[in-house]
């Protein structure tokens, strides 16, 4: 099966813009899902689809694709946006689907 | 609002079986697909499996193939993990999760506060 891949680390100084990647092959046939996790929570969805934001997410956060690239862009970065962020995607092999994650990227908000 | 509640989690001796539950409410749990994914304390997510909002399409990550059955009963807004043969590669949190899409398979979208599985003797 393929494999989504995540930055383990990135950085971002308080209100500036970053970008998270993950890369993949299934990513040219499936948009990808973003995931922001905080200690001790479970997981929450901030973009699905094309690049469709659930309610009660800031529109700071976007999602964007490119060949076998997806971005997820947190324009204007606060402190609470500090977290871990995965992506997932859905894949195929024959008749059989399945989902993948990535490893995870840790946000850090300097 | 969405709500998923799991449970059944607890230690378990390999090889043995456990059966999680989910209860959901605050949606149309029949309209929807739904997933387990699970997470090792402190390491990243994997996915588990799925089944669709009538139950006739399911589909299983290959490490737990063969061991793992996911169903759901309508009636009872409940969705379900059997999981038979346990290794200890099964330790992880247990989280239920609503697809994003109405009665197509797309991708995870609301999440429950887990169940703790742990496979140990």
């Amino acid at each position: 099966s393929s494999e989504l891949t995540q930055d383990p680390a990135v950085s971002v100084a308080l209100g500036q813009t970053v970008r998270i990647t993950c890369q993949g092959d299934s990513l040219r046939s499936h948009y990808a899902s973003w995931y922001q996790q905080k200690p001790g929570q479970a997981p929450v969805v901030v973009i699905y689809g094309k690049n469709n934001r659930p309610s009660g997410i800031p529109d700071r956060f976007s999602g964007s694709s490119s060949g076998n690239t997806a971005s997820l862009t947190i324009t204007g970065a606060q402190a609470e946006d500090e977290a871990d962020y995965y992506c997932n995607s859905r894949d195929s092999s024959g008749n059989h689907l399945y989902w993948l994650f990535g490893g995870g990227t840790k946000l850090t908000v300097l | 609002q969405v709500q998923l509640v799991e449970s059944g989690g607890g230690v378990v001796q390999p090889g043995r079986s456990l059966r999680l539950s989910c209860a959901a409410s605050g949606f149309s749990f029949s309209r929807y697909g739904m997933h387990w994914v699970r997470q090792t304390p402190g390491k990243g997510l994997e996915w588990v499996a799925i089944i669709s909002y009538d139950g006739s399409e399911k589909y299983f990550a290959d490490s737990v193939t063969g061991r793992f059955t996911i169903s759901r009963d309508n009636s009872k807004n409940t969705l379900y993990l059997q999981m038979n043969s346990l290794r200890a590669e099964d330790t992880a949190l247990y989280y239920c999760v609503k697809d994003v899409a109405l009665r197509f398979l797309e991708s995870p979208g609301s999440w429950g506060q887990g169940t703790l599985v742990t496979v140990s003797s």
